[in-house]
């Protein structure tokens, strides 16, 4: 089955201790992206990487980190959270320019975040 | 002012009505315009697309964009319980890798 995998999906933890939400996908796909989803804001893209190797801010990345060492994996990494990180985290991925013209991203079922 | 605006709802209809949802955009480079469905606790699915203006039709929804305005439409005819979910509007310029917008989010609720 196709699909983007996300873990873990629910976490609570404290200011400062460093985490790391993993994001896998099957469909060999070469553009994978990190989103945020906060209430009355929507989506917002915090990273994103059109393929292995090569990654570039969304329009919120303060506050985390991403590494794309292999097509299927693209880890967010949040070096010391803090609350105003608590929201709920997306990856999605799909086919690269060659698929860019349907806008179809696959997304994971997501990870809820709460940093206390 | 965000680049793709939405009335986040909540919006509460009886099972059968049509519904609408809109959102207006303000980049006029926006190329391709689409709609996700979101159920809760779950990722955003792909529901339709559209390139440039016009309208596209699949079974009982029907998208409408006119860039003349910067209006994007969602139309469900005969509305069902199963429809209830937060409906996003989006749009992206294809030669920023296709980087995606998205709308606030609308929170449809079909009663039976």
């Amino acid at each position: 089955e196709a699909q983007v995998t996300q873990n873990p999906r629910y976490l609570i933890t404290v200011t400062g201790k460093k985490l790391t939400v993993t994001c896998s996908q099957n469909m060999n796909h070469e553009y994978m992206s990190w989103y945020r989803q906060d209430p009355g804001l929507g989506l917002r893209q915090i990273y994103y990487s059109m393929n292995v190797e090569v990654t570039d801010k969304g329009d919120v990345p303060e506050g985390y980190k991403v590494s794309r060492k292999e097509k299927r994996n693209f880890p967010l990494i949040l070096e010391s959270p803090s609350p105003n990180q608590t929201s709920l985290y997306f990856c999605a991925s799909k086919e690269g320019l060659a698929g860019a013209n349907t806008g179809e991203l696959f997304f994971g079922e997501g990870s809820r975040l709460t940093v206390l | 002012q965000k680049e793709v605006e939405q009335d986040p709802g909540p919006l509460s209809v009886p099972e059968g009505a049509i519904v609408s949802l809109n959102c207006t955009y303000s980049n006029s480079a926006f190329q391709y315009f689409m709609w996700y469905r979101q159920y809760s606790r779950k990722g955003p699915e792909l529901l339709m697309y559209t390139y440039s203006s016009g309208n596209k039709e699949d079974g009982r929804f029907t998208a409408q964009v006119d860039k003349s305005s910067k209006y994007i439409s969602l139309f469900i005819r005969d509305s069902q319980p199963s429809d209830s979910a937060t409906y996003l509007c989006a749009s992206m310029i294809y030669n920023q890798g296709g980087k995606l917008i998205f709308g606030q989010g609308t929170e449809l609720s079909v009663k039976p």
